[in-house]
C-alpha cells in the first residue's frame, strides 16, 4: 500500500515553454501534498505544501509565480514550472501524507531545459 | 527552526559488517517524529525506519536499529550484517507533529558496501 506515481519521469522542455508534473496517490487520500527538488550529491530541499482544496505554502524563497502548485483532489496534485529556465533543471520528487505522520514519496521527475 | 546534520558524507563498510550512521537534530519541540530515509540509485526515497520521540525504546526493523538518545538530541542508524542492497543515500529527518508533518532532512550520507 501508500503508493505514490509521478508523471512524467522525465521531461525535456525548451527555454520560455511550461511544463506541468503530476503526483498522484494511488491507493490512499492524501490530505497533504509535498514538492522537493533535488540537485545531484545533495539533500531535498522542500519547496512547498499543499492541502486539498486550499493554496499551497511556499518556502521561503520560492517563486510562487514560477512553480504553481494545484491540488484539485484528494489523490491529485501538480507542479506547473512556468518559463522554464535552464537553471529550474532539477529533479523534482512529490511526496504525499494521509492520516498518520508518515510520508510517501514519488519516483521523481528529472526535467531538463534546454 | 529546526535542524538536522548529518556529519558524515560518505560512510563504507564490508559486506556483511555492522556501520553506523550519524544524525543529530535540533528543535524546542517536544512532540516529534524522527525518520531514516534510503535513497538508492533509482532515487527512489525508501523509508527505513521511524522513531517517535516520546518512545523511550529505540526502534528496530530486521537488520536496522536506531540509537536514540533524546537529552543528546542524536539519532543514529546501525546497520547490521551489510549487503551490498544496502548502498545509497542515507537522509536523517525530522517532522514537528503541529507544523503538518513537513519533513526536515539532513544532508545526507552515501553508503558504500564492499564485497
Amino acid at each position: 500500500g501508500a503508493v505514490v506515481s509521478q508523471h512524467p519521469s522525465r521531461v525535456i522542455c525548451k527555454s520560455g515553454t511550461s511544463v506541468k508534473i503530476e503526483c498522484r496517490s494511488l491507493d490512499f487520500q492524501a490530505t497533504t501534498m509535498f514538492w522537493y527538488r533535488q540537485f545531484p550529491k545533495q539533500s531535498l530541499m522542500l519547496m512547498a505544501t499543499s492541502n486539498e482544496g486550499s493554496k499551497a505554502t511556499y518556502e521561503q524563497g520560492v517563486e510562487k509565480d514560477k512553480f504553481l502548485i494545484n491540488h484539485a483532489s484528494l489523490t491529485l496534485s501538480t507542479l506547473t514550472v512556468t518559463s522554464a529556465h535552464p537553471e529550474d533543471s532539477s529533479f523534482y520528487i512529490c511526496s504525499a501524507r494521509g492520516g498518520g505522520v508518515e510520508q510517501y514519496f514519488g519516483p521523481g521527475t528529472r526535467l531538463t531545459v534546454t | 527552526a529546526q535542524t538536522v546534520t548529518q556529519s558524515q558524507p560518505e560512510m563504507s563498510v564490508q559486506e556483511a559488517e555492522t556501520v553506523t550512521l550519524s544524525c543529530t537534530y535540533d528543535t524546542s519541540e517536544s512532540d516529534y517524529y524522527l525518520f531514516w530515509y534510503k535513497q538508492p540509485p533509482s532515487r527512489q526515497m525508501i523509508l527505513v525506519i521511524r522513531q517517535e520521540a516520546y518512545k523511550q525504546q529505540n526502534a528496530t526493523e530486521n537488520r536496522f536499529s536506531v540509537n536514540f538518545q533524546k537529552a543528546a538530541k542524536s539519532f543514529s542508524l546501525k546497520i547490521s550484517d551489510s549487503q551490498l542492497g544496502d548502498a545509497a543515500m542515507y537522509f536523517c529527518a525530522l517532522a514537528i507533529y503541529n507544523q503538518g508533518g513537513k519533513l526536515i532532512f539532513g544532508q545526507g550520507t552515501e553508503l558504500s558496501v564492499k564485497p
